[in-house]
């Protein structure tokens, strides 16, 4: 079955920095690569998702790529302010198979003053 | 509109005894997830519903777990004879799966402490 690496597990990065965060996933079929942050406390929500048929996305501060080839997606944060310090989570499924979403195992995301 | 519901938010109960945890997802979701998070971990998956096909069982960590969803909507976790190592917060997320309804909502979760 699909599995999902992310990495790092823990990021701390200045304010106004930049923040990367990469999945590897296993399955060459899985098409649908989504984004969930968790706040501390909070239930975990949708950021932003990409499907195969594009390589990069954005909205206002964050981005997503992929990599098909290489079996690779990332997320980008940029100008990080404090509100972007939570958990982050991506994922990977295959749409119009069995629609099973296989979670990473989240990145700290520590915004430093 | 409403979102996913868990009951209850909290639940104490001592080791041994059996726990019953309730989803309710958004109305006319088809899909269904369970999730087990410990403190500063990530989710675990527990169990997948998809409409009427047989559930995905394969993230349940022993035969003490046990889900059902009745009438394709509310869905029951079973915990049998609790440990403490069952502690932890239970998350409910539910989805349109299929075409572009792909976002999980989930619940907010129920914290479960065994003593």
């Amino acid at each position: 079955g699909e599995n999902v690496e992310q990495h790092p597990s823990t990021l701390s990065v200045q304010e106004g920095d930049s923040a990367v965060i990469k999945c590897t996933y296993s399955d060459s079929a899985s098409n649908y690569f989504p984004w969930y942050k968790q706040e501390l406390g909070k239930r975990p929500q949708l950021i932003i998702d990409i499907r195969s048929n594009v390589g990069e996305k954005k909205d206002q501060r964050i981005a997503v790529t992929l990599n098909k080839t290489a079996k690779h997606f990332s997320l980008h944060i940029t100008e990080t302010q404090p509100e972007d310090s939570a958990v982050y989570f991506c994922a990977a499924s295959i749409q119009d198979r069995d629609d099973k979403i296989i979670f990473g195992k989240g990145t700290r995301l520590h915004i430093l003053p | 509109g409403a979102g996913v519901s868990q009951s209850p938010s909290n639940k104490v109960t001592e080791k041994g005894k059996d726990v019953e945890l309730r989803c309710d997802p958004i109305s006319g979701h088809t899909a269904l997830y369970w999730y087990r998070q410990s403190l500063g971990q990530g989710l675990e998956f527990l169990i997948y519903f998809q409409g009427n096909s047989a559930p995905d069982k394969s993230g349940l960590p022993s035969d003490r777990f046990s889900a059902e969803r009745t009438g394709g909507s509310v869905s029951t976790l079973t915990i049998q004879r609790t440990q403490q190592e069952d502690s932890a917060v239970y998350l409910c997320a539910s989805s349109l799966a299929g075409g572009e309804g792909y976002e999980q909502y989930f619940g907010p979760g129920t914290r479960l402490t065994v003593t």
